[in-house]
């Protein structure tokens, strides 16, 4: 299995401009989660799909990020406008039901906004 | 709610040092429990797991033992490399009670020098 992709792997935008990072999660894995790390603030959930349906968004900052998942294998997280402190690290996850089951990471998002 | 607390960081130890890093948790019901590491530039990968009282997880050298009476799942290494270099979280996994998430510890930065 080719694990969770993530792109663009890397982007540098100037404040104001929107941004979408894109994600394929594990096929035949039914949640799938949005996270934001930073030297500052850790590891952040944004937020998570179960089945496609946004089950929690409590993580997600203020109403300039929003996300999808139109379909089983495709996810999207959109920052618009973005703002110099969305600098940070966006992986996105999947996992298949189960509490022993374990949570697969992508390599991330490396995202600058200058 | 359900919360996993680690030892700040960083650790510095030297090499074939013994390593302990102390997670203890907070659940509602009966989580599964995780460490995860994070090298340099990659996302989150697993490390080892433990699904039920006294389980012992083990992988690559490190250790962790599920103990329910003192809701801990300290990790343990008995001779540390410098390529073990890297951020370590613990997570836990309550089904019943938080659906299909998890919930991670802040990280604990381990920095092995030769």
């Amino acid at each position: 299995d080719a694990g969770v992709i993530q792109s663009p792997r890397h982007e540098v935008t100037e404040m104001g401009q929107e941004v979408t990072l894109r994600c394929k999660p594990i096929s035949g894995h039914n949640s799938l989660f949005w996270y934001r790390q930073t030297m500052m603030r850790g590891l952040e959930l944004l937020i998570y799909f179960n089945n496609n349906v946004p089950i929690d968004d409590s993580g997600m900052p203020e109403d300039r990020f929003s996300a999808k998942m139109p379909n089983a294998s495709f996810s999207t997280l959109k920052i618009q406008p973005s703002e110099p402190r969305d600098s940070a690290v966006y992986f996105c996850a999947s996992r298949p039901t189960g509490a022993g089951n374990t949570i697969y990471f992508g390599e991330g998002s490396w995202l600058t906004v200058v | 709610g359900n919360s996993v607390t680690q030892m700040e960081g960083p650790v510095t130890l030297s090499e074939e040092a013994f390593l302990t890093i102390n997670c203890t948790y907070t659940a509602t019901g009966y989580p599964s429990l995780f460490w995860y590491v994070q090298y340099p530039g990659e996302g989150l990968q697993l490390l080892l797991k433990a699904t039920k009282a006294d389980d012992k997880g083990s992988n690559k050298g490190f250790e962790a033992t599920y103990r329910k009476e003192t809701t801990s799942f300290h990790l343990e290494k008995g001779s540390v490399q410098v390529s073990d270099s890297a951020v370590y979280f613990c997570a836990l996994s309550d089904l019943a009670n938080a659906g299909n998430m998890l919930t991670f510890g802040g990280g604990t930065r381990l920095m092995v020098k030769p």
